[in-house]
């Protein structure tokens, strides 16, 4: 099965600074990569997300990269500020893959945080 | 317009009890799946429902079950409780199976 690794597990900014959080995923079938942001006791947000046939996507502060050939996305946030603090998981799925089972495989998550 | 909803916010049970969680998807989102997320962890996948049948289930034991209802809504079961069964447990719904998930407030259970 799919298997998320998500690296680092702590950062910590400076507020104005970038963060970038990496993962890597095991299943070349999986195409559609999504980012959550759960703060303390919370529900997890979806944040922005990609599918495999872009490389990139933008919002605002975030963007997303993705990697087909080295099965790796990368979450970047610039100009942080202190409300950008939580925990950030990545996700893999088959989404789209017609009649397989849609499921997300979750990272272990990055806890970020951004000092004022 | 209402997101997704889940009840109880808060369960305290006994080892060996029997557990039901409750999820109202987005209105209409037809697919609801179910995550268990110990504390430190992502959340795991349990199920996923869509168009009342199962499309979908994770590595759990048979003691944890469920179900999706004509109005899209759903339960999740889970018998003879085990300390660590002890998580925040999560439902997300999304409109087709591969679109989108938005994940409810979750439940905490707590096994004692």
């Amino acid at each position: 099965g799919e298997n998320v690794e998500q690296h680092p597990s702590t950062l910590s900014v400076q507020e104005g600074d970038s963060a970038v959080i990496k993962c890597t995923y095991s299943d070349s079938a999986s195409n559609y990569f999504p980012w959550y942001k759960q703060e303390l006791g919370k529900r997890p947000q979806l944040i922005i997300d990609i599918r495999s046939n872009v490389g990139e996507k933008k919002d605002q502060r975030i963007a997303v990269t993705l990697n087909k050939t080295a099965k790796h996305f990368s979450l970047h946030i610039t100009e942080t500020q202190p409300e950008d603090s939580a925990v950030y998981f990545c996700a893999a799925s088959r989404g789209n893959s017609g009649g397989s089972n849609y499921k997300l495989t979750f990272g272990k998550g990055t806890l970020l945080t951004v000092n004022p | 317009d209402a997101g997704v909803t889940q009840s109880p916010t808060h369960l305290i049970k006994t080892r060996g009890q029997h557990v039901t969680l409750r999820c109202s998807p987005i209105s209409g989102h037809k697919s609801v799946s179910w995550y268990q997320q110990v504390l430190g962890q992502g959340p795991q996948f349990i199920f996923q429902y869509y168009e009342k049948e199962e499309r979908g289930r994770g590595n759990f034991p048979d003691r944890f079950s469920a179900r999706q209802f004509p109005n899209y809504s759903s339960e999740l079961n889970v018998n003879a409780l085990l300390l660590g069964d002890s998580a925040l447990y999560l439902c997300a719904s999304s409109y087709y199976r591969e679109t989108e998930a938005f994940f409810g407030q979750g439940t905490r259970l707590t096994v004692v």
